[in-house]
């Protein structure tokens, strides 16, 4: 059975950071693309980020680049998302999701506020 | 970027009814499409991809079409589990983008 599991979301304060992680199971993790997608309390999710299975390439959307980092650590099944400079409106629920979103986890908050 | 149209935001129905749901691409995307469900405080769930493949496990009652850069899901018999948001996801290119969402509830 797949399973993805998220952690490291809290509370902090504008402008800190926070890294996230997905462990995930069930399937072989080093052959799959995976992807960050957050989604904003009572709003609409929003894809933040793509690697590849090799890390060989990695795609953000805009409202994240060059603020957020993911990575991967194949030989531990988990993949990270490191964000730095959080603002107010990074507050939101993150997801990682499999490569072809078939398979998602059950989230980890993020709340960003003085 | 490519953007996503989706419509309508809210879509009140009754059981039993037939509905559709539209997104319409600023851009080519093939068939690069999923839709998704999502219940409140649940993760997404993949309903169809391909824009007209149905996921492992979707009721039949689901569909999936395309007519040129508008891709529709289309519920052929409501059913009260069907109550919940639904959002249609262009993969074809980097940022990849979802549509703003449909809120499906009773009338």
């Amino acid at each position: 059975e797949v399973q993805l599991v998220e952690s490291g979301g809290g509370l902090v304060k504008p402008g800190s950071s926070l890294k996230l992680s997905c462990v995930a199971s069930g399937f072989t993790f080093s052959s799959y693309g995976m992807h960050w997608i957050r989604q904003a309390p009572k709003k609409g999710l929003e894809w933040i980020a793509l690697i590849y299975y090799d890390s060989s390439n990695k795609y953000y959307a805009d409202s994240v680049k060059g603020r957020f980092t993911i990575s991967r650590d194949n030989s531990k099944n988990t993949l990270y998302l490191e964000m730095n400079s959080l603002r107010s409106e990074d507050t939101a629920m993150y997801y990682c999701a499999k490569a072809a979103f078939a398979y998602w986890g059950q989230g980890t908050l993020v709340t960003v506020s003085s | 970027d490519i953007q996503m149209t989706q419509s309508p935001s809210s879509l009140p129905a009754s059981l039993g009814d037939r509905v559709t749901i539209t997104c319409r691409a600023s851009q080519d995307i093939g068939n690069y499409l999923r839709w998704f469900q999502q219940k409140p405080g649940k993760s997404p769930r993949l309903m169809i991809y391909g824009a007209t493949n149905l996921a492992a496990g979707v009721p039949s009652r689901f569909s999936g079409s395309r007519s040129g850069s508008d891709y529709s899901l289309t519920i052929s018999s409501l059913e009260s589990e069907d109550m919940a948001d639904y959002y249609c996801l262009q993969s074809k290119e980097s940022p990849f983008t979802f549509g703003a969402g449909t809120k499906l509830e009773l009338k």
